[in-house]
């Protein structure tokens, strides 16, 4: 298995509050992703990062920001949580062209 | 725009019986192709890749996949079930060189002993 770790891996936030997921990986990888995961929509891509402190939006990244100050760590943060960003959130590594994923972190705003 | 399409969204077979999973891709050039399983409460987990060369690519747990450039399709197929391969199936298009994937939305699979 790739050394992915992701914390929390549940959450059950109010609306309107900060809320910051991680992903913390130990293979030195370059890529790091975070995707949502909904019912009838796969996968999306919320935000990547090529590099330290270089990050780029995905396909869904309104209302998410996200942070990279070591190669190790990717910080995914909702700024005011919504209902709409109840999901399962997963972060992926790369370093060539495979994705890895890991186990996914579940969060839920009421 | 890349895009995948999986057209099945639930598929049930016996134990035992082959399967197909059925993927659709749009994607400008040569594209690189995945497909990932998911248990449930889990992560994904690769099961193929295709980058170039010999079409029909194996993977792992029995699984194998034909890359179609006419039919612009990439299908998943195993000659056998178990119960264990009930899951959720996705196929993906690797888009652009910072390795991106673009996922299609899933074929839950059912197996009934």
């Amino acid at each position: 298995d790739a050394g992915i770790t992701q914390s929390p891996r549940h959450k059950v936030t109010e609306t309107g509050t900060p809320v910051t997921l991680r992903c913390h990986q130990t293979e030195n990888h370059r890529y790091m992703y975070w995707y949502r995961q909904d019912p009838g929509h796969g996968l999306r891509l919320i935000h990547y990062s090529y590099g330290v402190k270089d990050t780029d939006k995905g396909e869904v990244s309104d209302g998410y920001s996200v942070s990279r100050s070591k190669t190790e760590d990717f910080l995914l943060t909702l700024e005011s949580a919504t209902s709409s960003q109840t999901s399962v959130y997963f972060c992926a590594i790369s370093e060539g062209t495979e994705q890895y994923f890991g186990p996914g972190t579940r969060l839920t705003v009421t | 725009a890349q895009s995948v399409t999986q057209p099945d969204i639930h598929i049930t077979v016996s134990e035992g019986a082959s399967l197909e999973l059925r993927c659709n891709y749009s994607y400008g050039a040569t594209p690189y192709l995945f497909w990932y399983v998911q248990s449930p409460g889990q992560g994904l987990q690769l099961l193929l890749k295709y980058f170039s060369g010999d079409t029909l690519v194996q993977g792992i747990k029995g699984f194998e996949a034909e890359f179609k450039r006419s039919q612009s399709s990439f299908n998943l197929r195993k000659p056998s079930v178990h119960w264990s391969d009930a899951a959720e199936y996705f196929c993906a298009v690797g888009a652009g060189n910072t390795d991106k994937l673009i996922f299609g939305t899933g074929t839950r699979l059912q197996v009934f002993p």
